[in-house]
């Protein structure tokens, strides 16, 4: 069983689109995170979830926004996308704290176009 | 602000060989480091955790050290093999208990038959 998925896993769409990235965790994990990986391979936090509570908004596009209906989802919703919304975004979580194991789902390359 | 580098940027070995991977972080002030390996098309597995109060980790032939006065770590790869190709990135906590990761660019490496 996968620990944390992701879908789509491709996602080719035209600028100006609507789209959303799903993620799920059975780890039972309290904290849901989403990275950004752009085109220089550099990864990123953008937002983490903590039960359900939003707990770290880096400064992300308002265009950006998670939802997160159960501490097992953290579902990542793009408005209005950009070319440079171009990237590979991952979802991953962990327990709840920073000294803990960071588990990474296989991530979403999304290209805009 | 918290930075991390890894050097060197790409390395390429012949398989059997022994090797380090260096990090280096310019905040001292962390909880824990954590070292992953990223596949082509792939997310992030966590290889292994260090906490702060720790000198190094080990598993098979990973070894991992930490010197947090420094802002350095290493993963040592023994006796490598072709499977071992991939990329390898350290993270840390932005700041003290922060759930922020701070990656660095990687290593990629590559292990030849």
């Amino acid at each position: 069983d996968t620990a944390v998925s992701q879908t789509p896993k491709y996602l080719v769409t035209q600028m100006g689109n609507d789209k959303s990235i799903k993620c799920e965790q059975n780890l039972g994990h309290d904290t849901m995170y989403w990275y950004k990986q752009d085109s220089k391979k550099f990864l990123k936090i953008m937002f983490s979830y903590n039960n359900k509570e939003l707990i770290i908004n880096e400064t992300v596009p308002n265009r950006f926004s998670p939802k997160s209906p159960d501490k097992a989802h953290l579902n990542l919703h793009i408005n209005s996308l950009e070319l440079g919304d171009s990237a590979v975004y991952f979802c991953a979580s962990s327990l709840q704290g920073g000294g803990n194991t960071i588990y990474f789902g296989e991530g979403s390359w999304l290209t805009v176009v | 602000k918290q930075e991390v580098t890894q050097i060197p940027a790409a390395l390429s070995v012949p398989e059997g060989e022994n090797l380090v991977l260096n990090c280096s972080f310019t905040d001292s002030a962390i909880y824990n480091l954590q070292w992953f390996r990223q596949d082509p098309g792939k997310g992030l597995t966590s290889l292994l955790l260090i906490q702060s109060s720790q000198r190094e980790q080990t598993s098979g032939r990973l070894n991992a050290s930490l010197d947090k006065s420094s802002g350095r770590s290493t993963l040592y790869i023994a006796a490598s093999q072709p499977g071992d190709s991939a990329t390898y990135l350290c993270a840390v906590p932005r700041g003290g208990g922060s759930e922020k990761l701070v990656f660095g660019k990687g290593t990629k490496l590559t292990v030849n038959p």
